[in-house]
């Protein structure tokens, strides 16, 4: 079972450039979502999706992408990397939709990205 | 909204000595809380959760944390730490405006021999 898969783990952008950052999970969770971490500021939402077709923004989505076509994939597309998107971005999951259930959030190991 | 505070940035404890890391939570009603812990170059890992009932919680690894509503506190504890708990620890709770889960700044722990 390899939970939630991210890909790449690290990556490095020149500024104007386009990525996406993959994010899969096998355990049939509906709830996915993306947050990215900075020092002295946590993680902070940057969307979500409450199943497939489904997605909503977090507290952080300008810059930001997503799509959900199936249950397992969430990627996150950044349309023009800024040097501001500099971070670490984790995937995570769910089987509940709501976190005031007992339902505790799956994190992928991360994707270091750099923005130069 | 719900919001956690984690006043400690950093914290370092001797191996074999406590542990306590301070969470602190703004909300009226009864809320959910949970702990979660991030090893070096990993994802996140939910340590242990209070959502009602006894007020005192056990979680994983030998970690346990005590809601104080008179406080508004949810501290973990340890009363012994090991050298593998180095780590950064975050505090979180459910935003009730979309009941997704917002993340203290989070407390690093160094563990020194």
């Amino acid at each position: 079972n390899a939970g939630v898969t991210q890909t790449p783990k690290f990556q490095v952008l020149k500024t104007g450039q386009s990525m996406t950052l993959q994010c899969a999970q096998d355990m049939n969770h509906e709830y996915m979502s993306w947050y990215r971490q900075d020092p002295g500021m946590g993680l902070r939402l940057i969307h979500y999706s409450v199943g497939a077709g489904i997605t909503d923004q977090g507290e952080v989505p300008n810059g930001y992408n997503v799509s959900r076509s199936t249950t397992e994939d969430f990627p996150l597309r950044l349309l023009s990397a800024a040097p501001s998107q500099t971070s670490v971005y984790f995937c995570a999951s769910s089987y509940e939709t709501d976190q005031t259930y007992n339902s505790p959030l799956h994190f992928g190991n991360g994707t270091r990205l750099t923005v130069t | 909204a719900q919001s956690v505070t984690q006043p400690d940035i950093h914290i370092t404890v001797s191996e074999g000595a406590s542990l306590e890391l301070r969470c602190n939570y703004s909300y009226g009603a009864t809320p959910y809380l949970f702990w979660y812990v991030q090893s070096p170059g990993q994802g996140l890992q939910l340590l242990l959760k209070y959502f009602s009932g006894d007020t005192l919680v056990q979680g994983i690894k030998g970690f346990e944390a005590e809601f104080k509503r008179s406080q508004s506190s949810f501290n973990l504890r340890k009363p012994s730490v090991h050298w593998s708990d180095a780590a950064e620890y975050f505090c979180a709770a459910p935003n009730f405006g979309n009941e997704k889960l917002t993340f203290g700044t989070g407390t690093r722990l160094t563990i020194i021999p």
